[in-house]
């Protein structure tokens, strides 16, 4: 079973910084998706970014980009010119290719992020 | 603005209430879900539906009745809760098969509140 890991319950930046959010993930598979997703107050889950495993290049959604290290199993988030509205939870999740299992996706306990004005 | 679409926004019902979830979608998605979400944990699957038939129960406890009437719409009926079930319940949908990241998108949420 995969596992995915968020070491940071909590995470401030302030407004205009830059902040990077982590997330380790356990498999024996090759070939998966690995996404974030921002959930703000009004609790709607909204995809961030998303990355594909056998694709090198990081993937980047303007102010967000991630640090995908597959040997390592590390799956960062960066938010460069934090803004108030990025505040929220960020869960990251992973989901296996494999068509039998790819309809689970695996959560992190999710990094609440706080932006100071 | 979200793709799928979720009612009713808040719910609160009695423990011998009959009620219904509702969520529609209309992006061309063959697999729709359900899951729930307590306060400040990551959300939890519960059902999966594929090509319109139930692939996967996670085990959830009959008093959850999912249905999906067609490729666009999925119902959970609710019977008999207890207050331990008041939680965000999200819908969510995909592609099947290897597109485009095979990402989940997912609706705003029900607030169930069982009283």
């Amino acid at each position: 079973a995969q596992t995915v890991t968020q070491s940071q319950p909590e995470m401030s930046v302030q407004e205009a910084e830059t902040v990077t959010l982590s997330c380790t993930y356990d498999t024996s598979e090759s070939d998966y998706y690995l996404f974030w997703y921002k959930q703000p107050p009004s609790r709607q889950m909204i995809l961030v970014i998303r990355q594909e495993a056998y694709k090198q290049q990081n993937a980047t959604e303007n102010r967000f980009s991630v640090n995908f290290q597959k040997a390592a199993k590390s799956f960062s988030l960066k938010i460069s010119d934090s803004q108030l509205g990025d505040a929220a939870m960020y869960f990251c999740a992973y989901r296996s290719a494999e068509e039998t299992s790819g309809s689970r996706l695996t959560f992190g306990e999710g990094t609440q992020l706080t932006v100071n004005p | 603005d979200t793709e799928v679409t979720q009612t009713p926004k808040h719910l609160v019902m009695g423990m011998t209430n009959k009620k219904s979830l509702k969520c529609e979608q209309h992006m061309g998605h063959r697999a729709m879900y359900w899951y729930k979400q307590k306060a400040k944990k990551p959300p939890e699957l519960m059902f999966v539906y594929s090509y319109e038939k139930l692939s996967i129960n996670e085990s959830v406890p009959s008093r959850f009745s999912p249905e999906c009437p067609n490729s666009s719409l999925l119902n959970l009926h609710l019977h008999a809760l207890q207050p331990e079930d008041s939680a965000l319940y999200l819908c969510a949908s995909s592609q099947v098969g290897r597109v485009i990241g095979n990402t989940i998108y997912f609706g705003e949420g029900s607030w169930l509140t069982v009283v």
